[in-house]
């Protein structure tokens, strides 16, 4: 089943801590792995991707882990900022990256 | 660089009228293209998607049409909108796998 599931719903976190987002998935056929931020209002922002091939991809403040085995990905902030208070949602997609399933997203608040 | 631009910004529409959305890619020589509906708080659902003028494929069924009139085009309507239509509709695009989003068009249905 074509399933992406996210948690936690919410999570609040004080400045400078590290928050940590979850995701999990059942379709063994993906294996591209993005995840969005996105503000009140906008659209959604590509924060940062992984392929099913790599356990590991890091972007300044931004790590995201993915354990093909379990079928699971994280996404690690560290050093979390009052700017950084949004949405997140996790991704999946198979190779031709047509279709893409979206979990349901996690708010974010950081308090400074 | 490449935009995306999506009009109109908004929309109060009544039940049973007409719709048309658009979106419009700058910068990008054939994109693959998409369109995506987000209920207030929700998450992002896939309603269409084409990779080339002229073909576009279904995601799921919401009483909705699109349309890809030109390389850097692309149209989301429906003839009569149901109050379930309400959100905030967003157009994407991609080179390859990742994919950009454009800024939305929130539509009310009243």
């Amino acid at each position: 089943q074509q399933q992406v599931r996210q948690s936690p719903q919410s999570l609040t976190v004080w400045e400078g801590g590290t928050t940590v987002l979850t995701c999990s998935y059942e379709d063994s056929t993906f294996n591209y792995f993005p995840w969005y931020q996105q503000f009140p209002g906008e659209g959604p922002a590509l924060l940062i991707s992984i392929l099913s091939v790599s356990d590991k991809k890091e972007d300044g403040r931004f790590t995201t882990f993915f354990n093909k085995r379990e079928k699971k990905l994280s996404l690690h902030i560290i050093d979390s900022q009052p700017g950084d208070s949004a949405t997140y949602f996790c991704a999946a997609s198979d190779t031709n990256a047509y279709k893409v399933i979206f979990g349901k997203g996690t708010h974010l608040h950081v308090l400074p | 660089a490449q935009t995306i631009h999506q009009w109109p910004v908004a929309e109060i529409k009544a039940v049973g009228s007409p719709l048309s959305l658009g979106c419009t890619i700058k910068g990008k020589s054939s994109p693959n293209l998409y369109w995506y509906w987000q209920a207030t708080g929700g998450t992002l659902q896939q309603l269409f998607y084409s990779i080339t003028v002229g073909q576009v494929e279904s995601v799921v069924q919401l009483n909705l049409s699109a349309s890809r009139p030109k390389d850097d085009q692309f149209i989301l309507s429906t003839e009569k909108l149901l109050l379930s239509h309400s959100g905030f509709y967003l157009c994407a695009w991609s080179p390859d796998r990742e994919q950009y989003f454009g800024p939305g068009t929130r539509l009310t249905v009243l």
